[in-house]
């Protein structure tokens, strides 16, 4: 079935390290979505990119979307205890604009 | 963007009752959606509410189970029906527009069933 794979699950890093989460699909996608969930709250939409390699930033967020559209990443440059939260990707196959299809997860601690 | 009510925001609930969530959204919308998620889990889509007729459930959802209304475009009621331990979870109401732009979410219903 169509699925939406991520890692890391889990990643902890010191104030002031990089991280990154990446997403991969087992079909081409007609866009990839990031959201963050804080603890204890809902998912909260950060981005959309629909271009085939297309690259976006928000401030110390970088998101990228493959050149075969079926894998995506974004990297955060010197963390902060803000960013902590479980940052998820879900995107619509091509085909399908009715569900988002999501990843699992990857859930970050930002040791200050 | 959209401004999501929903209702209740937790509850405690003995096993065999059922309990009726409520979404309400400030405009109207084309699509929303039921998502369960599970502590530590990503989401699942339960089904999408159809204004004026029956609601799409994904694999492993019924609707005898998962009951839901959709009377108009800006709100959605889903009832989890005869509850047991197992639906204790989080459930959360989401809209969006056709064409797959970003999905706005209810702050979500935190269900515990003893």
């Amino acid at each position: 079935g169509q699925q939406v794979m991520q890692i890391p699950q889990y990643q902890h890093v010191q104030e002031g390290e990089d991280f990154t989460t990446y997403c991969n699909s087992s079909t081409t996608l007609s866009n990839i979505q990031w959201y963050k969930q804080r603890p204890g709250g809902h998912p909260v939409f950060l981005i959309q990119l629909v271009k085939s390699g297309e690259v976006k930033k928000q401030k110390r967020l970088t998101f990228q979307f493959g050149e075969a559209k079926k894998n995506s990443s974004l990297h955060i440059t010197a963390t902060q205890t803000t960013d902590v939260g479980t940052y998820f990707c879900a995107g619509h196959h091509a085909g399908n604009n009715r569900k988002l299809i999501w990843g699992l997860g990857t859930s970050l601690a930002v040791n200050p | 963007s959209a401004v999501i009510s929903q209702k209740p925001s937790r509850d405690i609930c003995q096993r065999g009752t059922s309990l009726t969530i409520q979404c309400q959204v400030d405009s109207q919308v084309t699509m929303m959606f039921w998502y369960r998620q599970q502590p530590g889990q990503s989401l699942t889509l339960i089904a999408t509410a159809n204004q004026g007729s029956e609601a799409t459930y994904e694999s492993g959802f019924v609707i005898d189970k998962f009951p839901i209304s959709r009377p108009n475009l800006t709100f959605s009621t889903l009832t989890v029906s005869n509850m047991s331990p197992e639906d204790s979870s989080i459930y959360l109401c989401s809209v969006g527009d056709r064409g797959m732009n970003e999905a706005f979410f209810g702050q979500g219903t935190r269900l515990t069933v003893v």
